[in-house]
């Protein structure tokens, strides 16, 4: 079957850094995602690895390992409204997103 | 605002009731998708519409019906639902021909049955 693990919940303090990481098994691959959701929100893109190796936006970095269906989060200089659900999702080869159940993070100042 | 808008924002409504959800995306996108996400769990797709046509059910009870006049509006018509359909419904769209395959998400219906 499909399955998508990532932990629950993590908590990090204001200014520090946090990696969350998702592991998948999928039938095909074509891409896979992090998405922002804040309480009572629509998720939020952050981004999309279809590549090994890691991608870098302002403070948020995602990186992919296919080999080893990996792929984690890396949050940098944490604020106090990075507190969310973080969503990995992987497109299977239906092109349809098979969803993590999420992960909350608390920021703690 | 990711250009994905639904109503209601959040919808009460008793076992015997007939209700519709309603989605509308101004970004020009083919593709559409209901969502459902309950407490702690993954978001779990129900319907998917390509170019109007529907190409996914996801064994989703016939509680639950999609309706998709366009390219641009979503419905999902709601009637003898059950408490445990209590949840927040997420609408979707997609163009695909974008090469990140990026959703844009809709704010979600929170669903409540009494």
């Amino acid at each position: 079957g499909q399955n998508i693990d990532q932990p629950t919940e993590m908590t990090a303090t204001e200014g520090a850094i946090v990696q969350i990481n998702c592991t998948y098994q999928t039938s095909g691959f074509n891409g896979l995602f992090w998405y922002q959701q804040h309480a009572g929100e629509a998720p939020t893109f952050l981004s999309y690895n279809v590549l090994d190796g890691l991608e870098e936006k302002g403070r948020f970095s995602s990186f992919l390992s296919r080999s080893k269906g990996y792929s984690y989060l890396l949050l940098k200089e944490l604020q106090m409204k990075d507190s969310a659900s973080y969503l990995c999702a992987v497109m299977d080869s239906n092109y349809q997103l098979i969803w993590g159940a999420g992960t909350k993070l608390i920021i703690k100042p | 605002e990711t250009g994905v808008t639904q109503t209601p924002r959040h919808l009460v409504m008793g076992m015997t009731n007939k209700k519709s959800l309603k989605c509308e995306q101004h970004l020009g996108h083919n593709a559409m998708y209901w969502y459902k996400q309950s407490a702690k769990k993954p978001l779990e797709l129900m319907f998917v519409y390509n170019f109007k046509e529907q190409t996914e059910n996801n064994s989703v009870p016939s509680r639950f019906s999609p309706e998709c006049p366009n390219s641009s509006h979503l419905f999902l018509h709601l009637h003898t639902l059950q408490p445990e359909d209590s949840a927040l419904y997420l609408c979707a769209s997609r163009n695909p021909g974008l090469e990140n395959n990026e959703q844009f998400f809709g704010p979600g219906t929170r669903l409540t049955v009494l």
